[in-house]
């Protein structure tokens, strides 16, 4: 799988939007871009994944750079319970090759009164 | 849907001793189960890969005899944490393989050994 870059932490002011940046220069074209977030002491919680276009749910939005090299999560309007360590992975969606989910740092959010 | 839990949520034990953990898938069948463990201010990390009727495969460095796991049915993967020592304590996560192939993860376990 890929190896992706993310900034070690960012504040946010609650309310505002959270963008939260990650690199994946080495992407390959059958390999997704996933969010998953972890809140402290608890198992990581899957946000949103894509390949090339935009996507969006109720939690978030996804942007992907036309290039596929680099992508930004955006929680529209941060809450204090945003506040988590956010990870961003490559990797094949389907397959036999385990599937397995290779962590990185991750961002430390932090969402500020 | 796609929920997993894991039993228990906190364990703390002596060293010397045995700690099993439970990972269970509670709406949906998984072939394929993850287990991870976690340090403090540290990334997940993958230990094994628990496969429903066969030997688990285990990552570079994590002993196998140390680290006993069982996958005896879809739904459930044991983890077992053998002769425990202090540089055992971790938060160790399971997650489970779910039909469309994405991964759902459980509560974690924090494990303390004394």
């Amino acid at each position: 799988d890929a190896k992706t870059t993310q900034p070690p932490s960012m504040d946010c002011a609650e309310g505002r939007a959270a963008n939260l940046p990650c690199n994946h220069s080495t992407i390959s074209g059958n390999e997704y871009v996933y969010w998953y977030r972890q809140i402290h002491s608890q198992g990581p919680q899957y946000i949103i994944h894509g390949l090339k276009n935009n996507e969006t749910n109720e939690m978030a939005s996804l942007i992907i750079t036309e290039d596929r090299k680099s992508s930004t999560l955006i929680l529209p309007h941060a809450t204090l319970r945003d506040t988590a360590v956010y990870y961003c992975i490559v990797r094949v969606a389907g397959g036999n090759a385990g599937n397995m989910l290779t962590f990185g740092g991750g961002t430390r959010l932090m969402v500020k009164p | 849907g796609a929920v997993v839990s894991q039993h228990p949520s906190r364990v703390i034990c002596k060293s010397g001793t045995s700690v099993k953990i439970e990972c269970r898938s509670l709406d949906f069948q998984a072939t394929t189960m993850f287990w991870y463990r976690q340090f403090p201010k540290q990334s997940l990390m993958l230990m094994a890969t628990s496969n429903e009727g066969s030997k688990a495969t285990y990552e570079q460095g994590v002993e196998k005899d140390k680290f006993l796991i069982n996958h005896a049915s879809l739904t459930l993967s044991t983890l077992t944490v053998t002769s425990a020592h202090p540089e055992d304590s971790s938060f160790y996560i399971c997650s489970a393989r779910g039909n469309n192939n994405e991964q759902f993860f459980g509560p974690g376990t924090r494990l303390t050994v004394l």
